[in-house]
């Protein structure tokens, strides 16, 4: 059981490449969501689905993508990178959602845009 | 979108000391999470309290909540250098959108 795996471990891109950040999670969990978290800050919401098939926007959705095709895999699609995009990025799931059970947290990815 | 609102921003103590954190929400709520994060790594989930529950206990942790204050607090008691690390509150989800706080920074100097 590995909970959330999250691939890459590090990213180094220029500005105006594109690069799909991996999650997935094999606990069977029907929410998966992803943050990122600047220096001394707390995590925002970029994304969240509550299903396959669904997916809707968190406080800071502007440059990144998202689908899920699978209960188990929820990729982020950076378009064209930006050096704002440098962060680190935590990709996490729940039973519902986060309501009564708790979510799971991948070990991020840590993204640095030239 | 609720979140909750940690205080102080920064602590910093000696190992055996006890820690508080305290967290305050804005709407009324059914239950809250407290989750910690270590340097570098991802959020894990500490305890869930129930509206009904006053206080709960986990080991050295003890979880107050006051839902006429809107606020609750983190103690850990007896702390040690491993418990350095970040803590959150967590209200429940609006919308599907658990959002966070800026956290409390624990720092424990042995």
């Amino acid at each position: 059981n590995a909970g959330v795996t999250q691939t890459p471990k590090f990213q180094v891109l220029k500005t105006g490449q594109s690069m799909t950040l991996q999650c997935a999670q094999d606990m069977n969990h029907e929410y998966m969501s992803w943050y990122r978290q600047d220096p001394g800050m707390g995590l925002r919401l970029i994304h969240y689905s509550v299903g396959a098939g669904i997916t809707d926007q968190g406080e800071v959705p502007n440059g990144y993508n998202v689908s899920r095709s699978t209960t188990e895999d929820f990729p982020l699609r950076l378009l064209s990178a930006a050096p704002s995009q440098t962060s680190v990025y935590f990709c996490a799931s729940s039973v519902e959602g986060g309501i009564h059970s708790p979510l799971h947290f991948g070990n991020g990815t840590r993204l640095t845009v030239t | 979108s609720q979140q909750g609102e940690e205080d102080p921003q920064a602590l910093s103590i000696q190992e055996g000391e006890n820690a508080t954190m305290n967290c305050s929400y804005k709407t009324s709520i059914n239950n809250l999470q407290w989750y910690r994060q270590n340097s570098g790594r991802g959020l894990v989930h500490l305890i869930l309290i129930r509206s009904n529950e006053r206080e709960k206990h986990s080991g050295r942790l003890r979880v107050t909540l006051d839902t006429s204050k809107k606020s609750s607090s983190l103690l850990i008691t007896a702390s040690r250098a491993a418990d350095t690390a970040s803590y959150f509150c967590a209200p429940p989800p609006q919308g599907g959108k658990l959002i966070f706080g800026q956290g409390t920074e624990l720092s424990v100097k042995p």
